[in-house]
């Protein structure tokens, strides 16, 4: 069965202090493995896609990786307004649905 | 930038009763979606529509649900006879293309059960 799994389910930083959200996959045939942010009573905000292992896409403090079995979204030195819940999600061959993770609920102190 | 809109944005139902939750998907796109979030658990895929039809729908998507684009602009789902376990919060979704454009989402509408 198609599964995305992500982890730590919550995260506190201090402002400044890099880390990084996994998400795992195991899903047949990937075609796409999405990253999006979700703030409070907001619908799923795009931010990556990834295709290929190996893979790497960066936007201001923010940067996606794929290896075969899982992603990373890497978050380098971030700000209050980084605080978001980050939603992982894979596309599989033959399929148009995105099988979704948990989440990682991430607050960043100032 | 375009953006997907959704109305209402909450809707109080009593059981049995039916309910229509209306999106207007980014205007040039042509694969539209609806998903559910549980308070607390993940999102859902339910259904996806292209070309005036359903191209894919999970099994939580049975006889009780249905989809529509009644004119060139809106996408509608539709529950029929809504049931308490139906509360939760549905987003609808549109992309460009399946393989290489990403889905965007509306900020969805929160509906409730009594």
């Amino acid at each position: 069965e198609d599964q995305v799994t992500q982890s730590p389910e919550a995260l506190r930083l201090q402002e400044g202090e890099s880390s990084s959200l996994n998400c795992s996959y195991t899903v047949s045939g990937l075609r796409g493995l999405f990253w999006y942010r979700q703030d409070p009573g907001k619908g799923p905000e795009f931010l990556f896609t990834l295709y290929s292992a190996g893979e790497e896409k960066e936007k201001e403090r923010l940067k996606a990786t794929l290896t075969k079995k899982e992603s990373f979204l890497h978050i380098t030195a971030p700000k209050p307004e980084d605080s978001a819940t980050y939603l992982c999600a894979a596309r599989a061959s033959g399929t148009y649905k995105y099988i979704f993770g948990t989440g990682t609920r991430l607050k960043v102190l100032a | 930038e375009p953006e997907v809109t959704q109305t209402p944005s909450h809707q109080v139902t009593q059981m049995g009763q039916e309910v229509i939750l209306r999106c207007v998907p980014i205007s040039n796109h042509l694969y539209f979606y609806w998903y559910r979030q549980i308070l607390g658990q993940k999102v859902e895929f339910l259904v996806s529509f292209y070309n005036n039809e359903i191209s894919e729908k999970s099994e939580i998507f049975d006889d009780q649900f249905s989809v529509e684009r009644p004119d060139g602009s809106n996408f509608t789902l539709k529950i029929r006879s809504t049931k308490l376990e139906d509360s939760a919060m549905y987003f609808c979704a549109s992309s460009g293309s399946v393989s290489n454009q990403p889905q965007h989402f509306g900020d969805g509408t929160r509906l409730s059960i009594l």
